[in-house]
C-alpha cells in the first residue's frame, strides 16, 4: 500500500515561514492536495493539486511537489494558522490515502 | 452553498454494526459527477478514508476496512450511507462525510463530523 510521511511537528515564530513536507514514493507523479484541522472541527482543504488553492484561502498558503516530496509552505505566519495539516493523494492501489500529519506550532 | 451533515448514533455495542448517512443540501447527487466519501479520525490520531461511492453507485474502498464495510446512495433523499459491521473499541472515532472530486479526488466539501463511541 502507498504510504505518505510527513514530521510529526513543525514549529515557527510569527512573521516567519513555514514549510511543511511530505513524502512518498515517486510523489511528484502524483496530485498532492493539502488540509487544514484546527481542534474540534472538519478539516479545510487549503491547497489542491499540489498548488493551487480554494477561493478564500490566503495567497500565504502555497503548495510544491517534486520527486518524492511536496511542500506546503506558510509564508508570514500568524498565530490562526496554528493546526494540524495533512497531505493526501489518491493512490491506483490504495485509493485515497492521508499522511500522518503535521502539528504546526506558532511560537 | 453545498452542506452535508453527518446522522446516526453516538453509541455503537461492540460487535454490532455501525450505521451513518450523510445528508447532502444545496446541490443534487444525482445531478452531479461527484465521488461521495467518509473519513474517519479515532481521538488524537490522523485522518483515515473509509470509502466513497460515485454518484452512478460504484463502491471504492479501503483495502484495511473492506471486508466490513458498505456505502450506499439513495438520490431520492440525497443523501448516502456508512455501514461498518463487527465493531470493536478501535473503530471508535469522529466520522466525516465529504464529497470528492472526480478530476483530482480532492476532498472539497466535509460534514461537521459525528463521534461514534464503540463500548458495551
Amino acid at each position: 500500500s502507498y504510504v505518505l510521511t510527513q514530521p510529526p511537528s513543525v514549529s515557527v515564530a510569527p512573521g516567519q515561514t513555514a514549510r511543511i513536507t511530505c513524502e512518498g514514493n515517486n510523489l511528484g507523479s502524483k496530485s498532492v492536495h493539502w488540509y487544514q484541522q484546527k481542534p474540534g472541527q472538519a478539516p479545510v482543504v487549503v491547497v489542491y493539486d499540489n498548488s493551487d488553492r480554494p477561493s478564500g484561502i490566503p495567497e500565504r498558503f502555497s503548495g510544491s511537489n517534486s520527486g518524492n516530496t511536496a511542500s506546503l509552505t506558510i509564508s508570514r505566519v500568524e498565530a490562526g494558522d496554528e493546526a494540524d495539516y495533512y497531505c493526501q493523494v489518491w493512490d491506483s492501489t490504495t485509493t485515497v490515502v492521508f499522511g500522518g500529519g503535521t502539528k504546526l506550532t506558532v511560537l | 452553498q453545498l452542506q452535508l451533515q453527518e446522522s446516526g448514533p453516538g453509541l455503537v455495542k461492540p460487535p454490532e454494526t455501525l450505521s451513518l448517512t450523510c445528508i447532502v443540501s444545496g446541490g443534487s447527487i444525482s445531478r452531479s459527477s461527484y465521488y461521495w466519501g467518509w473519513i474517519r479520525q479515532p481521538p488524537g490520531k490522523a485522518l483515515e478514508w473509509i470509502g466513497s461511492i460515485y454518484y452512478s453507485g460504484s463502491t471504492y474502498y479501503s483495502p484495511s476496512l473492506k471486508s466490513r464495510v458498505t456505502i450506499s446512495v439513495d438520490t431520492s433523499k440525497n443523501q448516502f450511507s456508512l455501514t461498518l459491521n463487527s465493531v470493536t473499541a478501535a473503530d471508535t472515532a469522529v466520522y466525516y462525510c465529504a464529497r470528492q472530486s472526480p478530476v483530482d479526488f480532492s476532498l472539497a466539501y466535509w460534514g461537521q463530523g459525528a463521534l461514534v463511541t464503540v463500548s458495551s
